[in-house]
């Protein structure tokens, strides 16, 4: 198993600009979650989702956006980017059932808006 | 929502010494706390949780004991080594709601050979 995988691993954009943080997992899990951290803090949960087709905000949503078309796939859309949003990005996903299981972490993707 | 609260931010300690890192947490549903692991540009992992019908559980060097009355968990590692120098998470997550984990801001662990 491949576990999680992001891409891309670095992206510079400049204020305005647009993208899609890619995530997929190959585990089966039901949910997934995207936080972020920025420089010396803890992760802040963005988005998160216990399925294919129901997304939910998480603390900190405003800028972003998220689908979950697939059990595999959990991607997220910056449509105007700015420098606040300069950070790093982890995906996670975990396995069915009771919430207590452990995360599995994607390596993150390290975005730069300028 | 959860808020969970860390303490220390830094921590030095020398080489064969213990390390404590406590954690506060304001929901009293949470029933699930476990402990992350981050080194320098790495993701985080796991390496110990523990359950709220459980107060104390330990791995090797490391443990983890919970007091849910005064809503704080502690993380434990004795025999410190300089490859446990790294970056430590604790967390929270309850039963109902938000089904995700909120994080503690860290602490930086620096392990002095």
């Amino acid at each position: 198993n491949a576990g999680v995988t992001q891409t891309p691993k670095f992206r510079i954009l400049k204020i305005g600009q647009s993208m899609t943080l890619q995530c997929t997992q190959d585990m089966n899990h039901n949910y997934m979650y995207w936080y972020r951290q920025d420089p010396g803090m803890g992760l802040k949960l963005i988005y998160y989702s216990v399925g294919a087709g129901i997304t939910d905000k998480g603390e900190v949503p405003n800028g972003y956006n998220v689908s979950r078309s697939t059990t595999e796939d959990f991607p997220l859309r910056l449509e105007l980017a700015a420098p606040s949003q300069t950070s790093v990005y982890f995906c996670a996903s975990g396995r069915d059932g009771r919430v207590n299981s452990p995360l599995h972490f994607g390596n993150g993707t390290r975005l730069t808006v300028t | 929502g959860e808020n969970v609260e860390q303490h220390p931010s830094t921590l030095s300690v020398q080489e064969g010494d213990s390390a404590v890192i406590k954690c506060t947490y304001s929901d009293s549903a949470s029933n699930y706390f476990p402990w992350y692991k981050q080194e320098l540009g790495k993701r985080p992992q796991l390496i110990i949780d523990i359950r709220s019908n459980v107060g104390e559980k330990k791995d090797q060097r490391i443990a983890v004991t919970l007091n849910k009355t005064a809503k704080h968990f502690s993380l434990h590692i004795t025999e410190t080594q300089p490859e446990d120098s790294a970056v430590y998470f604790c967390a929270a997550e309850g039963d109902t709601g938000r089904r995700a984990l909120t994080f503690g801001s860290g602490t930086r662990l620096q392990v002095q050979p």
